[in-house]
């Protein structure tokens, strides 16, 4: 059973402050992919992830892929109020179905 | 495209009766996944399809369950009966890859009383 763990959980902060989210797994896999769900929506993609080591960047959202394509994170600079959401991780395994982790709850006060 | 639609957005039922989900996948997807999300077990697989024909259902909960794909543009998802502790949101996602990018839908809010 893979294992997929999000940090944290629940995040509160104010707006303009920096923050990391974490995602790591027990094995290793061949895509992460991170979505964002707002309330009362579905989660939407932000981006995907293949190659270990790979760092890409989405405006203030820098997404990070490790060496050993074992764990991954996001972070925001600066961030915003309409950066409140709900962060999924989710990763594939040779192009199997997507595993997600639980997320991470943000909230960006004004 | 208008991407996944799902209906109803809302729905509430007492308790025993029959309820009936619909997704509308993005043409041109393979892939159907019935989701099932709380604050306490997060985001759950509960079936998917492709090519309209179920690939895995071990994430359906019990035999109150059910999930049909009569063509690749229409699926359902069935609860009868229904029960208080299923209320959650649902949600329906397409994709062309089955470890690929996923669209969701708006989602059901299910509430049984």
């Amino acid at each position: 059973t893979q294992l997929l763990e999000q940090s944290p959980q629940f995040l509160s902060i104010q707006e303009g402050e920096n923050l990391t989210v974490y995602c790591n797994s027990s094995s290793v896999f061949s895509s992460l992919q991170w979505y964002r769900q707002e309330p009362g929506e579905g989660p939407v993609l932000l981006v995907t992830v293949v190659t270990g080591g790979e760092v890409k960047k989405l405006k203030r959202l820098t997404f990070q892929f490790g060496d050993a394509r074992k764990d991954s994170s996001l972070h925001i600079t600066a961030a915003q109020p309409g950066d409140t959401g709900l962060y999924l991780c989710a990763l594939s395994r040779y192009g199997n179905k997507l595993v997600f982790g639980a997320g991470t709850i943000l909230r960006v006060k004004s | 495209d208008a991407g996944v639609i799902q209906s109803p957005r809302h729905e509430v039922t007492e308790m025993g009766q029959e309820v009936t989900l619909r997704c509308k996948p993005i043409s041109g997807h393979d892939y159907l996944f019935w989701y099932r999300q709380t604050m306490m077990r997060g985001l759950e697989l509960l079936i998917y399809f492709n090519n309209n024909v179920p690939i895995d259902d071990s994430g359906m909960p019990e035999d109150r369950f059910s999930a049909k794909m009569p063509n690749a543009s229409f699926s359902t998802l069935k609860i009868q009966p229904s029960e208080p502790r299923d209320s959650a949101v649902y949600f329906c996602a397409s994709s062309l890859l089955e470890g690929g990018t996923y669209t969701f839908g708006s989602g059901t809010r299910l509430t049984v009383v």
